[in-house]
């Protein structure tokens, strides 16, 4: 596609339940994230895959979060048990060539509500 | 391991005159710095990188930023504010081109007519 895709937009969701968001980076882009964003704050890193290196997991916030990508494709964000404090805009990036220090190109985040 | 700093929380400035914005970092070795910008209801946005060279780096919308060493800084600089270049400014670092990128808060600036 022609840009880093998000699904779903917006996600509502009850305390307690499961979500997975997903992500569809550019194609051929070896290097993705996962960053958090509550509403008025700065991005919190999550979790960053870069080809088949073991993906850095150091910013998920609790055991409840995980996260997977298959080869250089889709990524999947799972958050099990929502609590009300994960309610917050998920964003996705992706870059192509990590050694050159290539820019990240966002996709338009998940809006997670966890009422 | 790698930190950044902005600050300030929002930036006014009247349109025309010169803006700054503030960044911070800490890292062993050598850092590699960056700029992204979010508009309001768009996604994140690169502005601009230092990677190595000229600590003068120029990016989009004529923005440009100054590594100093020395501070330890990397401040986001245009001569002549535009009110259409309010937005949320976030700086960024990593240690080696295969971290992870890390960003700040994150600083509002707000150009007023």
């Amino acid at each position: 596609g022609a840009g880093v895709s998000q699904s779903p937009s917006n996600k509502v969701t009850e305390k307690g339940k499961d979500v997975e968001l997903r992500c569809d980076p550019i194609s051929g882009h070896t290097a993705l994230y996962w960053y958090r964003q509550r509403l008025g704050q700065g991005l919190e890193f999550l979790i960053y895959f870069q080809g088949n290196s073991a993906p850095d997991k150091s910013g998920l916030p609790s055991d409840r979060f995980s996260a997977e990508r298959t080869g250089e494709s889709v990524s999947t964000l799972t958050i099990q048990r929502t609590q009300q404090e994960d309610s917050a805009v998920y964003l996705c990036a992706s870059s192509s060539n990590v050694a050159t220090n290539e820019k990240l190109f966002f996709g338009s985040g998940t809006q997670l509500s966890v009422l | 391991a790698q930190s950044v700093a902005q600050p300030e929380d929002q930036v006014n400035v009247a349109e025309g005159n010169p803006l700054t914005v503030k960044c911070t970092y800490s890292v062993s070795g050598n850092p590699y710095l960056f700029w992204y910008v979010q508009y309001p209801n768009r996604g994140l946005q690169f502005l601009l990188k230092y990677i190595t060279g000229d600590n003068l780096v120029k990016g989009s919308y004529g923005f440009e930023a100054e590594f100093n060493k020395s501070q330890t800084s990397f401040h986001l600089k245009k001569p002549s504010a535009l009110v259409s270049d309010s937005a949320l400014y976030f700086c960024a670092v990593r240690r080696l081109n295969t971290d992870k990128l890390i960003f700040g808060t994150g600083t509002r600036l707000q150009v007023f007519p």
